[in-house]
């Protein structure tokens, strides 16, 4: 079973400020893809990245980035100098990979993130 | 990326009727998937849309209260039978686009707004 924990239900931040929003995971594969979504009010979900769980490597992408740790089954996402504009809900969500199909996507309860002028 | 379309976008409907929400790509894809977000909540896979035969549902969802068709590669529906207030939710439809064994991108449709009176 897959299982996804996101343990901030809430976090409010003052503009500029880093914040950095956790997530734990559960899996029994041994290939798996992990995933962050932004919900913005309008509902759409966003892609924002995904990760292979044979890559490690932490990842930039302007003021977001991702530090994956397979040691600690965690896959936590920073926002640098956060704007107004990333108050959202973020999920994490996870995919195992079984006989070289992708399982349907697990997700944790999501994070609110507000951030305040 | 492939591009999702979901009609209708909202909906208000009376309890005891059935809703379809349809799910348009833009491209051939190899999986699509249906989700239900219910108000405050993260997303639950209701079921995976197998082209050709009848979905997979995940537990707790029956075909007969959420009857799926898929005729092709590119197109889906979901139906939302009987309806009553609990399934005031947001219905979004996903799809997995393989780019090779080792890639894979899961998009989601804008969502389709149900309110259940």
């Amino acid at each position: 079973a897959q299982k996804v924990t996101q343990a901030q239900t809430e976090i409010s931040v003052v503009e500029k400020e880093d914040v950095t929003l956790d997530c734990v995971y559960e899996t029994r594969d041994t290939t798996y893809y992990l995933f962050w979504y932004k919900q913005p009010p309008s509902g759409e979900l966003v892609f924002l990245i995904r990760r292979n769980s044979f890559d490690e490597q932490n990842e930039i992408s302007g003021r977001y980035s991702w530090n994956f740790q397979k040691s600690t089954s965690s896959f936590n996402f920073t926002i640098t100098a956060s704007q107004v504009v990333d108050s959202a809900v973020y999920f994490c969500a996870l995919s195992g990979i079984s006989s070289g199909s992708a399982r349907q996507l697990t997700f944790g309860s999501g994070t609110q993130l507000t951030v305040l002028p | 990326s492939a591009v999702i379309s979901q009609k209708p976008s909202r909906d208000i409907c009376q309890r005891g009727t059935s809703l379809t929400i349809q799910c348009q790509v833009d491209s051939q894809v190899t999986m699509m998937f249906w989700y239900r977000q219910q108000p405050g909540q993260s997303l639950t896979l209701i079921a995976t849309a197998n082209q050709g035969s009848e979905a997979t549902y995940e537990s707790g969802f029956v075909i007969d209260k959420f009857p799926i068709s898929r005729p092709n590669l590119t197109f889906s529906t979901l139906t939302v039978s009987n309806m009553s207030p609990e399934d005031s939710s947001i219905y979004l439809c996903s799809v997995v686009d393989w780019d090779s064994v080792t890639l894979y991108e899961q998009y989601f449709g804008p969502g389709t707004r149900l309110t259940v009176t």
